[in-house]
């Protein structure tokens, strides 16, 4: 299947700074990719749609200065989460749908303290 | 609104017997369900799909059936092996949009 890679897998961060995730795909295009959270022992929770070339749309209740995402490339997305404070502690996922099969990188574990 | 929901968080078989996950959605602009399997502190990993138009499709050891009418799915693993203890989380699409919409998951545990 098309490999999705995210970088980095953890990060620990001061609360108040900004941390970028990124979202590759090795062997294929993506002109869209999307950005999940996961806090534990829930589902995972869209949070926007990278487009390639154009503004990221977000879902309700995400905001989009906090989360500002990148897709400057066919082959990379970024997420940066600015300010961030420890309830931003989670677990990030991208992903890329390849024809109607979804794809999904290996996570970011991010803790904020 | 949780247009996708698995009701069993937990589920615990033998190994050998059979594993039956199920999940219902309440969209029915929903065509395309997936079944991902995840560890903790990793991504999720594609098991098995199923378009609208079917109503079973089988892939190995894994069976994941479709009833529109219930608007509900399922997935069977068998023979249950330890190794399949994991999350499972079944997921919805609807048109070519690419979004996902998972369920809560149910975490299975195969007892060797």
């Amino acid at each position: 299947g098309a490999v999705v890679s995210q970088h980095p897998s953890w990060v620990i961060c001061k609360s108040g700074t900004s941390v970028k995730i990124e979202c590759r795909s090795l062997d294929f295009q993506a002109t869209t990719m999307f950005w999940y959270r996961q806090f534990p022992k829930q589902s995972l929770m869209l949070m926007a749609t990278s487009n390639e070339g154009s503004k990221a749309t977000y879902e309700q209740g995400v905001e989009k200065d906090k989360f500002l995402i990148n897709h400057a490339s066919l082959t990379l997305s970024t997420l940066t989460v600015t300010s961030a404070h420890p309830e931003d502690s989670s677990f990030y996922i991208c992903s890329a749908r390849v024809l109607a099969e979804a794809f999904f990188g290996q996570g970011t574990r991010l803790t904020v303290v | 609104d949780q247009q996708v929901k698995q009701n069993s968080p937990s589920l615990s078989v033998q190994e050998g017997r059979i594993s039956i996950l199920n999940c219902d959605y309440t969209n029915s602009m929903f065509d395309y369900f997936l079944w991902y399997k995840k560890y903790p502190a990793e991504g999720p990993t594609f098991l098995i799909s199923i378009s609208s138009i079917k109503d079973k499709n089988e892939d190995g050891r894994f069976t994941v059936f479709l009833n529109k009418s219930a608007k509900h799915l399922s997935l069977h693993i068998v023979p249950s092996q330890p190794g399949d203890s994991a999350v499972y989380f079944c997921a919805a699409s609807s048109g070519n949009t690419g979004k996902l919409i998972f369920g809560q998951g149910t975490t299975l545990q195969v007892k060797p």
